[in-house]
């Protein structure tokens, strides 16, 4: 039952940004935005997330739009072990609250 | 902090039989467990969500007679694939969650790959 819409694969050249964007025009106000991803054969690692106001932790910044209706993630200097698969999710930030993951986008970082 | 141990890793059976598949929190008390399964080249499905001492919640489409979920404690949730065939073959994962740690998001497992044989 994902929600968002991501492009379904980007590179990106080692040691510049990546911006991975992702739409959620169907968002609710009581929705947050999280960001995980998954390094192949692995379970998904979780990134950031954040309701309205941009995020920034040691792993990336998150920016959500003024309407909230689409974000990006920026992981600000990509390394080969960046390259994964990155997946947006909104959900109800409530304990126990299932997360549903769409397609993601499957970020390739050349070197 | 927040681990999530899955085991096996990984494991191969025959047809017809039975696999039991382990997630443990290790540092803390998971209340709420999700098991998730994954094909190649797709993304991660959710098959059901367990709250400790309670039935398990299975999504649309899931058998729950195949895929029996048991949270009997704090710790621990088995997922088990019972008469097991070709097409359960995949990759199985669970995550967790409890207290504060939804303020940080919920820890995955490593996976567990499932090959029937």
């Amino acid at each position: 039952d994902a929600k968002t819409t991501q492009p379904t694969s980007m590179d990106c050249a080692e040691g510049r940004a990546a911006n991975l964007p992702c739409n959620h025009s169907t968002i609710s106000g009581n929705e947050y935005v999280y960001w995980y991803r998954q390094i192949h054969s692995q379970g998904p690692q979780y990134i950031i997330h954040g309701l309205k106001n941009n995020e920034t932790n040691e792993m990336a910044s998150l920016i959500i739009t003024e309407d909230r209706k689409s974000s990006t993630l920026i992981l600000p200097h990509a390394t080969l072990r960046d390259t994964a698969v990155y997946y947006c999710i909104v959900r109800v930030s409530n304990t126990g609250n299932q997360f549903y993951f769409g397609t993601g986008t499957s970020l390739t970082v050349i070197p | 902090g927040a681990v999530v141990s899955q085991h096996p890793s990984w494991v191969i059976c025959k047809s017809g039989t039975s696999v039991k598949i382990e997630c443990r929190s290790l540092d803390f008390q998971a209340t709420t467990m999700f098991w998730y399964r994954q094909f190649p080249k797709q993304s991660l499905m959710l098959m059901a969500t367990s709250n400790e001492g309670s039935k398990a919640t299975y999504e649309q489409g899931v058998e729950k007679d195949k895929f029996l979920i048991n949270h009997a404690s704090l710790t621990l949730s088995t997922l088990t694939v019972t008469s097991a065939h070709p097409e359960d073959s995949s990759f199985y994962i669970c995550s967790a969650t409890g207290g504060a740690l939804e303020n940080y998001g919920y820890t995955f497992g490593s996976g567990t790959r499932l090959t029937v044989v």
